[in-house]
């Protein structure tokens, strides 16, 4: 089973436009991260987030956590074609493995 | 400095054969993840392996198995194939045990059971 839940589950937009995607899970964690994958390929990882951090950037992305709400927000800026890909959420918790969403299906058009 | 490196990248067998997937940590990693991927899906966890020795276990049957090696890498054998074993297989790496450390995945094996 899995245990984020990302939403949507495919996002096509433009171009220099930004992109939202949400993670919610159900359990405590230690920490978040979100990871792209391309067609199939390895994962790749973008960014980490702690459980007691509210929000997190890195180049063009900006990552939110609410613990309360038990839920993630991944922001993308300035869209470009290379972003295309699969972004999933994962979480960890006092064990040694990573839960991982289904994943959202971004699509930049040019 | 070369990544994780899996293989082969393509595989394909058919229903009740065996098969052994390899995996190469990163240098400098230490610990070992194996994680199942179906297509449309995101990956599920197998089993991690740390110090030669299967640190925790996901929702997989006996048929999978692991092993470590002394220089850190990993095999995943899985025995008795059934066609939903069919997806692509990931190995991950991290310098220290634990899900708190950021994961470094080689590109997979792609298993296509018949």
């Amino acid at each position: 089973s899995q245990q984020g839940e990302e939403d949507p589950q495919a996002l096509s937009i433009q171009e220099g436009e930004n992109a939202t995607m949400n993670c919610s899970y159900k359990t405590s964690i230690n920490n978040l991260q979100w990871y792209r994958q391309n067609s199939g390929r390895g994962l790749v990882h973008l960014i980490l987030i702690r459980s007691n951090e509210r929000e997190k950037h890195s180049g063009r992305l900006r990552v939110t956590l609410d613990t309360s709400k038990k839920s993630s927000s991944l922001l993308i800026t300035a869209s470009r074609a290379a972003d295309t890909a699969s972004y999933f959420c994962a979480t960890a918790s006092n064990d040694y493995k990573l839960s991982f969403g289904a994943g959202t299906t971004v699509t930049v058009r040019a | 400095d070369a990544g994780v490196t899996q293989s082969p990248t393509h595989l394909i067998k058919t229903r009740g054969q065996q098969v052994t997937l390899r995996c190469s940590p990163k240098s400098g990693h230490d610990t070992v993840s194996w994680y199942q991927q179906a297509l449309g899906q995101g990956p599920q966890f197998i089993f991690q392996y740390y110090e030669e020795e299967e640190r925790q276990r996901g929702n997989f049957p006996d048929r999978f198995s692991g092993h470590q090696y002394p220089n850190y890498s990993s095999e995943l054998n899985v025995n008795a194939l059934l066609l939903g074993d069919s997806a692509l297989y990931l190995c991950a790496s991290t310098p220290v045990s634990g899900g708190n450390s950021p994961l470094h995945f080689g590109n997979g094996t792609r298993l296509t059971v018949t």
